[in-house]
């Protein structure tokens, strides 16, 4: 069975600084592989998804995520934090079979200081 | 372009009341449509799934139930609300026939039972 794993409930970086978000997930075969963000009140938006081909995908407001096979991880970056990037983030595994039994991560909260 | 809506936004009703959600999708036909739960400080619960008109299929034994009248509106309904009922409600959709089955969220619906 597929599962992901979300390293850390909380994250808190200052402004200007990198932003690390880890995600471990657990499939017999690659699955497909997607981050969202969710802001206060507000519904999931699709950040990034990796389906096949380059391994390092670039998403919405300058995230990108590095598909790692041998590690079974799907890691959430950004060269450069801003305010506006407080919110939650969740990774998501879909299965490759297809099928729509997509499983969310527990979700990372990231803080931003000024 | 695709669109997901759904109302009410903010709803406060008593216990043993009675609940309904609408949710729509525009610019699509025969989507998969799915009933989340976010309850505070948590991650997602797939509440309900549909692939079809009239098809629905529970995850988890409960209070509510749903149904999807036309092709492409869901609603989440309970003839009576529980105290465990409260959360954020989010109404999503996938594209038929698409192996990744990438997910898009609604706007959420804050359910507050007192």
């Amino acid at each position: 069975a597929q599962s992901v794993t979300q390293l850390g409930s909380h994250v808190s970086v200052s402004e200007g600084a990198l932003v690390l978000l880890r995600c471990n997930y657990s499939s017999s075969v690659p699955p497909y592989l997607f981050w969202y963000v969710q802001y206060p009140n507000q519904g999931l938006q699709l950040l990034l998804k990796y389906t096949t081909g380059a391994t390092l995908v670039k998403g919405i407001n300058g995230f990108e995520a590095e598909f790692k096979k041998s590690e079974t991880s799907f890691h959430l970056t950004k060269p450069s934090a801003h305010m506006s990037d407080a919110a939650e983030y969740f990774c998501a595994v879909s299965p490759n079979t297809g099928g729509f039994k997509t499983i969310f991560g527990a979700g990372t909260r990231l803080f931003v200081k000024a | 372009s695709q669109t997901i809506h759904q109302w009410p936004a903010t709803l406060v009703q008593p216990v043993g009341s009675p609940l309904s959600l609408e949710c729509t999708v525009e610019g699509t036909s025969n989507p998969n449509l799915y009933w989340y739960r976010q309850a505070a400080g948590r991650g997602l619960q797939l509440l309900f799934y549909s692939v079809g008109i009239g098809q629905i299929s529970s995850e988890v034994p409960q209070n509510l139930s749903a149904s999807r009248p036309q092709d492409r509106q869901f609603i989440l309904s309970s003839k009576k609300l529980l105290l465990s009922d409260s959360g954020f409600y989010l109404c999503a959709w996938s594209a038929q026939g698409k192996r990744e089955n990438t997910i898009y969220f609604g706007e959420g619906s804050w359910l507050t039972v007192v």
